[in-house]
């Protein structure tokens, strides 16, 4: 399998525009997890998915961000406007069962100018 | 909410020089899993921990869950430079947070 693809690898965009990340899981994986590491705050789990639906989003910063799933092959993570604040690497991540083993992607790496 | 705490928050050893990193929850957790991530790369799973107590070994890491199942550790023997990165904990109690890390850097 060729693991949890991520898109873009990086992003550089200015303030106030769309941005839009990719997510493609691990085949037969039912858990899709969204993460985002800072240096200030680490690791923080955004949202996640079981069968496409989503069940925990309180990770959420508000309500610029938004992600959906609309099959088990795909999800995408979307901030409307962005912000230099929300430069970060976003992480998605996915797995079997909820909480185990985590098969994180490379990361999409976002620069809001 | 749980609060994963972490330390230290850096660490640099000479090669051949032992390494341990400690984590603490404020609840207690279902398990534990620990994470490396490299520089540049994303977290790679090592193991997860899920009874209270248990020791766990995989070459030079030795990796324990204490009894209360509160905290946990990562101790690595004879670092090498391979070792290079931040290891993460990540307590699963519902809802999986993780540590802020520990960076390890090695002097060949």
């Amino acid at each position: 399998d060729a693991g949890v693809i991520q898109s873009p690898r990086h992003e550089v965009t200015e303030m106030g525009q769309e941005v839009t990340l990719r997510c493609k899981p691990i085949s037969g994986h039912d858990y899709l997890f969204w993460y985002r590491q800072t240096m200030m705050r680490g690791l923080e789990l955004l949202i996640y998915f079981n069968n496409n639906v989503p069940i925990d989003d309180s990770g959420m910063p508000e309500d610029r961000f938004s992600a959906k799933m609309p099959n088990a092959s795909f999800s995408t993570l979307k901030i409307q406007p962005s912000e230099p604040r929300d430069s970060a690497v976003y992480f998605c991540a996915s797995s079997f069962v909820v909480f185990g083993e985590l098969f994180f992607g490379e990361g999409s790496r976002l620069t809001v100018l | 909410g749980q609060q994963v705490m972490q330390i230290p928050q850096y660490q640099h050893v000479q090669e051949g020089e032992d390494f341990t990193t400690y984590c603490n929850s404020s609840t207690t957790l279902s398990n534990i899993q620990w994470y490396k991530q490299r520089p540049g790369g994303h977290p790679v799973f090592l193991i997860q921990l899920v009874k209270s107590g248990e020791v766990k070994k995989q070459k030079r890491l030795t990796f324990q869950f204490g009894e209360a199942k509160k905290n946990s550790s990562l101790h690595i023997t004879a670092t090498q430079t391979t070792d290079v990165g931040t290891y993460f904990c990540a307590g699963n109690n519902n809802d999986m947070r993780f540590g802020a890390g520990t960076r390890l850097t090695v002097k060949p």
